[in-house]
């Protein structure tokens, strides 16, 4: 069974930018969470979406956006990119959602640098 | 309101010894506990979790960890480390929740294992 899929692996954007990136869940798994890793604030947790309505959601700026598709695809949006958005951005997929003992499984992330 | 310390930044230890990782949480209410590893460009992989039941817990590459109530730890060992161990760990938490699902990261824990 494929594992979480991330795009792009690398992604280089200046300052005032938008950027948008892409997670595929392993198969038949619903639930996508998005975090944010950095040096300074370490692992961060963005939202979650589950049958395409987001659960739950972190503390961050609205210029972080995020949606579900049908088929569990989900991609995250930031508008208006600061230098600090650079960080690693880390997809987790898991069965369901609601339950927070479900083993959630990670991509390898998506590395963004502002310039 | 959970949180999670990870009372150490680095941890350097030889080839062979034993290790412990330490990790304390704060929760007013039931948690679920795990730990975390992320080898450099990678994203994170379950070593284990605590749930509920027996509080000495096993994992894979040889990690277990044992959940004190009391002192509200959550500590990882491992009785002989090897050179591939060297990773990045981070312990979490996540409360149970019916509008979500959201792992609360430590700050992580950079194992250097030395021959």
């Amino acid at each position: 069974k494929a594992g979480v899929t991330q795009t792009p692996r690398y992604l280089i954007k200046t300052r005032g930018q938008q950027v948008t990136l892409s997670c595929s869940p392993i198969s038949g798994h619903r639930s996508v969470s998005w975090y944010q890793q950095t040096p300074g604030q370490g692992l961060q947790f963005l939202f979650e979406y589950f049958s395409e309505t987001q659960r739950n959601k972190g503390n961050f700026p609205g210029r972080f956006s995020g949606r579900q598709f049908s088929n569990s695809r989900s991609e995250m949006n930031v508008s208006t990119l600061e230098l600090g958005d650079s960080a690693l951005y880390l997809c987790a997929s898991s069965l369901r959602s609601g339950a927070s003992y479900n083993e959630q499984f990670f991509g390898p992330g998506t590395r963004l640098t502002v310039l | 309101a959970q949180s999670v310390t990870q009372l150490d930044s680095q941890v350097p230890v030889f080839e062979e010894a034993p290790v412990e990782l330490r990790c304390n949480y704060s929760s007013s209410v039931s948690v679920y506990l795990f730990w975390y590893v992320q080898y450099p460009n990678q994203g994170l992989q379950l070593l284990l979790k605590y749930l509920s039941g027996s509080t000495l817990v096993k994992g894979i590459n040889g990690f277990e960890a044992e959940f004190n109530k009391s002192q509200t730890s959550f500590h990882l060992r491992k009785p002989s480390v090897h050179i591939s161990d060297t990773a990045e760990y981070f312990c979490a938490v996540s409360e149970e929740s019916n509008s979500g699902y959201a792992l609360n990261f430590g700050k992580g824990t950079s194992l250097l294992v030395t021959p």
